[in-house]
């Protein structure tokens, strides 16, 4: 069973800028969730999605959408680039919706914002 | 705010030694989960405790769970280089529509050859 791809693992955009990272869960999985991570902050929850709906969203500017698609792929967007959007961003699946069971991670994209 | 913290920060030991590391958290959970992570890598699930269990194992793993305490415990015994990674408590929130895991800022071991 293939894991939690995530596209591009590494990408380099300036402030400004925008960018799109893209999870494709485990199959049969319909709960994707998108995480942060940067050494300040540590691991922050962005949102969850499951069955093309967004379930619960973390703390994040509006600068950070997402969605999912039939296929529970899913996409997250962050738009006006800034330079502390540098960050480990991690894609996680599971086939129970809330978080509550064990969560599947990609190995993530990492951002580096100039 | 990060709901579980770790303890302590870093942690390093002997190949062969054991590694014990601590998570304490605010709110009741329904469940805490302890996670790996190698060097920038993605997280790999190590075991989740439910809120009405108190010790469980999964290997050279032993975690254990004070629901009144609101602490929680992650140890590694007789321990390998590979165990050499950044170990994560993450909690989920009980009675609550809060759904995510909130992650501690983690525990970095080094395993000494």
């Amino acid at each position: 069973k293939a894991g939690v791809t995530q596209t591009p693992r590494y990408l380099i955009k300036t402030r400004g800028q925008q960018v799109t990272l893209s999870c494709s869960p485990i199959s049969g999985h319909r709960s994707v969730s998108w995480y942060q991570q940067t050494p300040g902050q540590g691991l922050q929850f962005l949102f969850e999605y499951f069955s093309e709906t967004q379930r619960n969203k973390g703390n994040f500017p509006g600068r950070f959408s997402g969605r999912q698609f039939s296929n529970s792929r899913s996409e997250m967007n962050v738009s006006t680039l800034e330079l502390g959007d540098s960050a480990l961003y991690l894609c996680a699946s599971s086939s129970i919706v809330g978080n509550t069971g064990e969560l599947f991670f990609g190995e993530g994209s990492r951002l580096t914002v100039l | 705010s990060q709901q579980g913290e770790e303890d302590p920060q870093a942690l390093s030991i002997q190949e062969g030694e054991n590694a014990t590391m601590n998570c304490s958290y605010k709110t009741s959970i329904n469940n805490l989960q302890w996670y790996r992570q190698n060097s920038g890598r993605g997280l790999v699930h190590l075991i989740l405790i439910r809120s009405n269990e108190r010790e469980k194992h999964s290997g050279r793993l032993r975690v254990t769970l004070d629901t009144s305490k609101k602490s929680s415990s992650l140890l590694i015994t007789a321990s390998r280089a590979a165990d050499t990674a950044s170990y994560f408590c993450a909690t989920s929130r009980a009675r609550s529509n809060d759904y995510k895991l909130s992650f501690g800022a983690g525990t970095t071991v080094t395993v000494r050859a």
